[in-house]
């Protein structure tokens, strides 16, 4: 059983366009973080959301967490060649004072000039 | 400085060969895991060490041993290597008592299995 579903899972866009990717859960998590790896490398975190409701920015990324801390979104504003990747969203599954990241499928996207 | 580095980065072996990948993180983190990531680029956890005290055991097959000499490097032996083996590994750490798991990864470790 597959704890976060993550949509779509490959994308192929034109620079220029928007796009969104969903991760979504029946879990709810105590943070959920997006990353992004590339090509013989490892994941590198882009974002932590926290709050319920929470977005956060960076350049033409937006995140979303959703209000009941079950799910988010990533939408890329005007997408460019150099946001081709592998983007993965992760949960955080607290006991205590443990954390354990749970991973999305992970959605391949690429951009094409 | 590279934050975490695992060796080698490539590994080819024969089933049935016993191998080892190494990793250290020089973040000053409390925390390393091993992740596996499939060739479908699913990414799963396999164990965690918190102050070389392992916390996080996934089902993973005995085969997997961990080993944690000190907080800043978490070592992965397997014995006899399997075909189903092939994968990227990958090593992570991170602050335990942190409020969130913020996970910095290695370069990972893609294991061919022949």
């Amino acid at each position: 059983t597959q704890l976060l579903e993550q949509s779509p899972q490959f994308l192929s866009i034109q620079e220029g366009e928007n796009l969104t990717v969903y991760c979504n859960s029946s879990s709810v998590f105590s943070s959920l973080q997006w990353y992004r790896q590339e090509p013989g490398e490892g994941p590198v975190l882009l974002v932590t959301v926290v709050t319920g409701g929470e977005v956060k920015k960076l350049k033409r990324l937006t995140f979303q967490f959703g209000d009941a801390r079950k799910d988010s979104s990533l939408h890329i504003t005007a997408a460019q060649p150099g946001d081709t990747g592998l983007y993965l969203c992760a949960g955080d599954r607290r006991s205590g004072n443990t954390g354990k990241l749970i991973f999305g499928q992970g959605t391949t996207l690429q951009v094409k000039p | 400085d590279t934050a975490v580095s695992q060796t080698p980065k490539y590994l080819v072996t024969q089933m049935g060969n016993d191998k080892s990948i190494k990793c250290e993180q020089n973040l000053g983190h409390d925390t390393m895991y091993w992740y596996k990531q499939d060739s479908k680029k699913f990414l799963k956890i396999m164990f965690s060490y918190n102050n070389k005290e392992l916390i996080i055991n996934e089902t993973v097959p005995n085969r997997f041993s961990p080993k944690s000499p000190d907080k800043a490097h978490l070592n992965l032996h397997i014995n006899s290597l399997e075909l189903g083996d092939s994968a990227v590994y990958f090593c992570a750490s991170s602050l335990r008592g942190g409020r969130n798991t913020e996970a910095f990864f290695g370069q990972g470790t893609r294991l061919t299995v022949v």
